[in-house]
């Protein structure tokens, strides 16, 4: 069985700090790696995708992933009260389904 | 900005009763998607299809479940004998291609009673 590992949380940070937030997968052919964004109630939208080792920046986010590592993260800067929410770690198994973590939950104190 | 839409966003049904849920994914996406997410648990992938067929399934996608794709823009998720714990919000998704980023619908929450 074929796992995406997340800290469920709460993760507290202060506004304006930046939110780290990790995940580690088993499957080492994974290609492609996505983080979504889900509130409470509603669907999970996209936020950032990654597919090479490195570092992959798009305004006040970025992802980071290590293959060898088996490891993907997500850095938000600044981090606002409205970034408060639970991010999913998605990763590409096999041809096209993908795994979902559990979430982690993000709670940004103003 | 294209979005998935997803219809009803809520759907009551008694145990044992067929139900269909709607999609119109994103028109120039290619691969389409459920998923399912129960109440406080992650989201499971269910089917893939493309080309006018499914292209993976995992396992809780049994017997009772079928997709369809019925004309050029619908996509349908059928539940031919609902269970209990069939109740969950179900989440259709689409992207261009095989392993590009996927963009879901708002979902329709099915509760089964």
């Amino acid at each position: 069985q074929k796992e995406v590992e997340q800290n469920s949380g709460p993760l507290s940070v202060p506004e304006g700090a930046i939110a780290s937030l990790n995940c580690t997968y088993s499957d080492r052919g994974s290609q492609s790696f996505f983080w979504y964004r889900q509130y409470s109630g509603k669907s999970p939208e996209l936020i950032m995708f990654i597919y090479s080792n490195g570092d992959k920046e798009d305004g006040r986010f970025t992802a980071q992933l290590n293959k060898a590592s088996q490891y993907v993260s997500l850095l938000i800067r600044d981090s606002q009260p409205s970034d408060s929410a639970t991010y999913l770690c998605a990763v590409n198994e096999g041809y096209q389904k993908v795994t979902f973590g559990t979430g982690t939950k993000l709670q940004v104190i103003p | 900005e294209p979005e998935v839409t997803q219809t009803p966003s809520h759907q009551v049904t008694q145990m044992g009763q067929e139900v269909i849920l709607r999609c119109v994914p994103i028109s120039n996406h290619l691969y389409f998607y459920w998923y399912r997410q129960i109440l406080g648990q992650k989201v499971e992938f269910l089917v893939s299809f493309y080309n006018n067929e499914i292209s993976e399934k995992s396992e809780i996608f049994d017997d009772q479940f079928s997709v369809e794709r019925p004309d050029g823009s619908n996509f349908t998720l059928k539940i031919r004998s609902t269970k209990l714990e069939d109740s969950a919000m179900y989440f259709c998704a689409s992207n261009q291609g095989v392993g590009a980023e996927a963009f879901f619908g708002q979902g329709t929450r099915l509760t089964v009673v």
